[in-house]
């Protein structure tokens, strides 16, 4: 079945670095995908996402790659902050284009950010 | 703008028992998800409404849950009963007509004992 997943559970950084949370999905016919941040007690909130039709995405301090070829994208958080801390969770539109709150989850990336 | 409205933000059940959570969507936004979010986990689809119709509940559990959406503005989520494998957040978000990102509630923790 289909399944969007993560390879790391944590990811512990000074302030100042550059992150990068990655991510595997294994449907070959994902088409849309995007990045969520979740702070402890609140709702998912959109960081970014991206089409299949593109490789790369950016944002304010954040890039997103998508490698089609072994399905695989990263989340790249640059300077990263103490209020990044939280957990990452990349997401898969399963419904064709449409419906964009129709998502698959991963398990999620837990990013300390440490002063 | 308002975001996604939940109440009650958390809830304690013995296991057996019933429990029901509402959502009040941004305004305008016609499509409506509820997500379980089990503690560790990446938040799962329960069902989606489309106004007051339901667009998708294969991933829901019949047999004790059930939501509704009557008047296609805020919605209710129950069940009924519960068991202790129910202990989650359940997350409730809402997208606009032109069906781009959705946006999340803040969730109501659900404890089961």
């Amino acid at each position: 079945g289909e399944s969007v997943g993560l390879h790391l559970p944590t990811l512990s950084v000074q302030e100042g670095d550059n992150s990068i949370i990655n991510c595997a999905y294994s449907n070959s016919a994902s088409d849309y995908f995007i990045w969520y941040k979740q702070e402890s007690g609140k709702g998912p909130q959109f960081i970014i996402d991206i089409r299949s039709n593109m490789d790369k995405r950016q944002g304010q301090r954040v890039t997103v790659l998508l490698n089609k070829t072994v399905k695989h994208l990263s989340l790249q958080i640059a300077a990263t902050q103490p209020g990044d801390s939280a957990v990452y969770f990349c997401a898969d539109n399963n419904a064709g284009g449409t419906s964009y709150g129709k998502l698959t989850f991963g398990q999620g990336t837990i990013l300390t950010v440490h002063p | 703008e308002a975001g996604v409205a939940q109440s009650p933000r958390y809830k304690i059940i013995e296991k057996r028992q019933s429990v029901a959570f509402w959502c009040n969507p941004i305004s305008g936004h016609a499509t409506l998800y509820w997500y379980q979010q089990i503690l560790g986990q990446g938040p799962k689809l329960l069902i989606q409404f489309q106004n007051n119709g339901v667009v998708d509940d294969s991933q829901l559990p019949k047999d004790r849950f059930s939501a509704e959406r009557l008047k296609g503005v805020d919605s209710t989520l129950k069940i009924q009963p519960a068991k202790l494998e129910d202990s989650a957040v359940y997350l409730c978000a809402s997208s606009p007509p032109q069906n781009t990102e959705a946006f999340f509630g803040q969730g109501t923790r659900l404890t089961v004992v």
